[in-house]
């Protein structure tokens, strides 16, 4: 199984703050046939489902705003906000599907304003 | 736009079996080139990726839950079928249908809002 580890479990930054999370695999999610990391990104607020944010580690979802950014290769990636709004106070997943149909989520990271 | 509306009981008693429906509006099922998925959200365990269907009922299943699940499509209604048996208080969870992107059977989106099933006597 491809076992995805979320850190922190939980941050608290300020408003208009850099926020970042890290998403390690336990395995590489890179596949070299077409050099493409097969990981994706969820945002999910209070009582709503996950919305997709990123897919292929790095490509924003249409509708997404530009201070989200996805980096990262192999087994090591990153979630970043780069100026904390409000409305972005959710918890975060990554997914993999390398191993598709075998999806796995990593547990989740809670973002909080400090 | 494509939207997805689980429906089901809330409560299920143990040893039983639960039965969850998504119904799509807004595109067809039928001969789409995406795989139809239940995923579940517990507390313990964060989200679990259930089972998934093709329009054709071609099926996969998490090793984890694959005795106990059958994922079904009635493309006639637009809509495809959870069941889980043997249910106990672990199965408790809300439980969300979903889409896979096709091709690389990727990411999900969009998501149903979710049904919380209670697992208890």
């Amino acid at each position: 199984d491809v076992v995805l580890t979320q850190s922190p479990d939980s941050l608290a930054v300020s408003l208009g703050e850099r926020a970042t999370i890290n998403c390690q695999s336990n395995q590489s999610v890179l596949f070299r046939s077409d050099n493409k990391n097969y990981l994706a990104w969820y945002q999910q607020k209070p009582g709503q489902p996950p919305k997709l944010l990123i897919y292929w580690a790095s490509v924003r979802e249409s509708g997404v705003p530009d201070r989200f950014s996805g980096s990262g290769s192999g087994t090591d990636f990153s979630l970043t906000i780069s100026s904390l709004q409000a409305e972005d106070v959710a918890v975060y997943y990554c997914q993999q599907y390398y191993s598709s149909p075998q999806w796995t989520f990593g547990q989740g990271t809670k973002i909080e304003i400090k | 736009q494509l939207q997805l509306q689980e429906s089901g009981p809330g409560l299920v008693k143990p040893s039983e079996t639960l039965s969850l429906t998504c119904t799509v509006s807004g595109g067809s099922i039928s001969f789409s080139p995406y795989y139809w998925a239940w995923i579940r959200q517990s507390p313990g365990k964060g989200l679990e990726w259930i089972a998934s269907v093709f329009y054709s009922g071609s099926t996969y299943y998490n090793p984890s839950l694959k005795s106990r699940v059958t994922i079904s499509v009635d493309t006639s209604k637009n809509q495809f079928s959870l069941k889980l048996n043997s249910v106990n208080a672990a199965d408790t969870a809300v439980y969300y249908c979903s889409r896979a992107s096709p091709v690389y059977l990727g990411w999900f989106d969009p998501w149903g809002q979710g049904t919380l099933v209670i697992v208890s006597s």
